[in-house]
């Protein structure tokens, strides 16, 4: 089962712009971790924040957050064509066992 | 090589036949995941091990599947009398402890197309 549901399902911006994907989640969690994936290729960790932390900035990433509406944002400012992926979030609850469980993703896609 | 290596990168077989997939983690790693995913959709997990023993293999979706790791590095993911909706990239991941402790590595994955 997935525990997390990214927003949107596909986005479309144009190089420069910022992009802003949605997670939201079920359970409470340890952390909240988000991953980019590139079309056939594996999956490469971008940024992981506990549920301690409201908000963390990496780069051009800042990630935000809400435990109490079991949410989470990923912003990615100025964008890049090589920003174009597949963005997943990822939890780790006490009721997981021990797994990370992934969202459906959001498809980006930055034209130059 | 410093990442995780997964083989073969491509399988293509027949309907009916059996099926291994390697996974070598970074050195070092004890935990180590599998995931299946499928076109257009979120990685779904299928087993953890922490070094030898599997500690979760609730994500196996029947008893044709089954993983291994018998020296705590390694891992192979076995399926036998393979289907076509076992078509699907497998993924593996390791991490140096559990997930608690931060992020997965993950291979560049194999494609399996069962026909």
């Amino acid at each position: 089962s997935q525990q997390g549901e990214e927003d949107p399902q596909a986005l479309s911006i144009q190089e420069g712009e910022n992009a802003t994907m949605n997670c939201s989640y079920k359970t409470s969690i340890n952390n909240l971790q988000w991953y980019r994936q590139n079309s056939g290729r594996g999956l490469v960790h971008l940024i992981l924040i506990r549920s301690n932390e409201r908000e963390k900035h990496s780069g051009r990433l800042r990630v935000t957050l809400d435990t109490s509406k079991k949410s989470s944002s990923l912003l990615i400012t100025a964008s890049r064509a090589a920003d174009t992926a597949s963005y997943f979030c990822a939890t780790d609850s006490d009721n997981q066992g021990g797994k990370l469980i992934f969202g459906q993703g959001t498809e980006l896609s930055v034209k130059p | 090589g410093a990442g995780v290596s997964q083989t073969p990168s491509n399988k293509v077989t027949e309907k009916g036949k059996y099926v291994e997939l390697r996974c070598d983690p970074i050195s070092g790693h004890t935990a180590l995941y599998w995931y299946r995913q499928s076109l257009g959709q979120g990685p779904e997990f299928l087993i953890y091990f922490q070094g030898t023993g599997a500690a979760d293999d609730s994500g196996l979706p029947n008893d044709r599947f089954f993983a291994v790791r018998p020296e705590g590095s390694v891992s192979t993911l076995k399926i036998q009398r393979t289907e076509r909706g076992d078509s699907a990239m497998y993924l593996c991941a390791s991490s140096f402890q559990g997930p608690n402790t931060g992020e997965l590595f993950f291979g560049e994955g194999s494609r399996l197309t069962v026909l």
